[in-house]
């Protein structure tokens, strides 16, 4: 069965430090991939997502991620984080015209300025 | 201001009530669909429509109920089957195939 699994659950990092989450699926097929960011009282919403082209797919706020099929990863980055960023961060991924999304377990980034 | 929303925010029932939880969306949006959210076990889908009238089980359907008579409105009935029904319950649309899904703001539901 398809999967996505986060590598993290909790991160901490200071202000200004660069953030890698990590993101890897089980399915071998076409994918679609995706990352949400639920910011503390807020609605669930897109950071970026990926269908098709190149690889390395910018979003919101200066994260990007970038799809590496070989290693069945889909890792979300930002060179520099700000105590704003503090949030729990969603992989997911659906495949083909598929509408329904299989999600990883979360990972909760704590920012300290 | 198109959008999702889900009432109520907040939502407390006693054992052995059923209570549903409505989800309402202005985007024209196809599909729409129903998780449950728990601390450390991201979401789980319950229940998902694609169009009006016609809906499919998710993961997690045991002890739910839902209902899709018009395309803006998917409500969610959690039943008194349901043995674990304390949790925080979102809802999302999305146009259709495999696109973004948007969420409403969620209701937290609370068995006492």
């Amino acid at each position: 069965a398809q999967s996505v699994s986060q590598h993290n659950h909790h991160v901490i990092l200071s202000e200004a430090a660069s953030l890698e989450l990590g993101c890897n699926y089980s399915y071998g097929g076409t994918v679609n991939l995706f990352w949400y960011v639920q910011y503390p009282g807020q609605h669930l919403q897109l950071l970026l997502k990926y269908f098709s082209g190149d690889p390395l797919v910018k979003g919101i706020k200066g994260f990007e991620a970038e799809f590496i099929k070989s290693k069945f990863s889909f890792n979300l980055r930002k060179p520099s984080v700000q105590w704003s960023d503090t949030a729990e961060y969603f992989c997911a991924s659906s495949t083909g015209n598929n509408r329904k999304l299989i999600w990883g377990l979360g990972t909760s980034l704590a920012v300290n300025p | 201001d198109g959008g999702i929303t889900q009432s109520p925010k907040y939502l407390f029932r006693k054992e052995g009530q059923n209570v549903t939880l409505s989800c309402e969306q202005n985007l024209n949006h196809d599909a729409m669909y129903w998780y449950r959210q728990d601390p450390g076990q991201g979401l789980r889908l319950i229940y998902y429509s694609q169009i009006v009238n016609d809906f499919q089980k998710g993961d997690i359907a045991e002890g739910y109920s839902v209902s899709r008579e018009k395309k803006e409105s998917f409500p969610l009935t959690v039943t008194s089957a349901q043995k674990n029904p304390t949790a925080f319950y979102l809802c999302a649309s999305s146009p259709g195939g495999a696109d973004t899904q948007y969420f409403g703001p969620g209701t937290r539901l609370t068995v006492l």
